[in-house]
């Protein structure tokens, strides 16, 4: 099976700081990757898929790049409401799918 | 628009059998050519696919719970199963359905089931 491996398991960071979360795959993926948000008490919402396209309504801040077998999600510029965890998802063996570990961004 | 909504027992004891439905609104479940599928997050922890189901049957599974789940779809009601059997205090958590796409694009609220006698 193909491990997912997230980095780092959390973080704390400014207002204003550009953040960088890793997902890391034991063998390569495409860009058949995801990524998703969840705040405390709510379901997980998804933010990126196909490693870098913006799901609609999500903001400009927020952006994912990567191919293969290491991926990024990178928000530019840190807002309160970001305050949440953020799991990567691979579904490059739909219908099979595995999670990242996820990592928590504190503020 | 499309929503999902979970329902079922909260609470279950041990050795039991879990039983949630996922009641699909907004799309036909037969309509489309998408995958409906369960996730399951114990508290303070990640997230855990269960499996998945299609609309004309097909179903895959966790290797890990492989055993002791059955996910069914029933497109009459617009709604899909998730059967978990045999259940310990490891199986408390909050269980999600969502619809995939092939990422989850849309998500229940979730619904907290507690493994307790």
């Amino acid at each position: 099976d193909i491990q997912v491996t997230q980095s780092p398991s959390s973080l704390s960071a400014s207002v204003g700081d550009r953040v960088t979360i890793t997902c890391r795959t034991s063998q390569g993926i495409s860009t058949h990757l995801a990524w998703y948000q969840q705040k405390p008490g709510r379901a997980p919402k998804l933010l990126i898929y196909g490693a870098s396209t913006l799901q609609s309504g999500v903001p400009s801040r927020f952006s994912g790049s990567g191919s293969g077998t290491e991926f990024t999600l990178t928000i530019s510029s840190l807002q309160p409401e970001d305050v949440a965890t953020y799991y990567c998802q691979k579904y490059n063996a739909a219908p099979l799918y595995t999670f990242g570990q996820g990592t928590k961004v504190e503020i | 628009q499309l929503q999902l909504s979970e329902s079922g027992p909260g609470l279950v004891k041990p050795s039991e059998t879990l039983s949630l439905t996922c009641t699909v609104s907004g799309v036909s479940i037969s309509g489309s050519n998408f995958y409906w599928g369960w996730i399951r997050q114990p508290p303070g922890k990640g997230l855990e696919w269960i499996g998945s189901v299609h609309y004309g049957g097909s179903a895959h599974y966790n290797r890990s719970l492989k055993s002791r789940v059955t996910i069914s779809v029933d497109t009459s009601k617009n709604q899909f199963s998730l059967k978990l059997s045999s259940v310990t205090a490891a199986d408390t958590a909050m269980y999600y359905c969502a619809r995939l796409e092939p990422y989850f694009d849309y998500w229940g609220q979730g619904t907290l089931v507690t493994v307790s006698s």
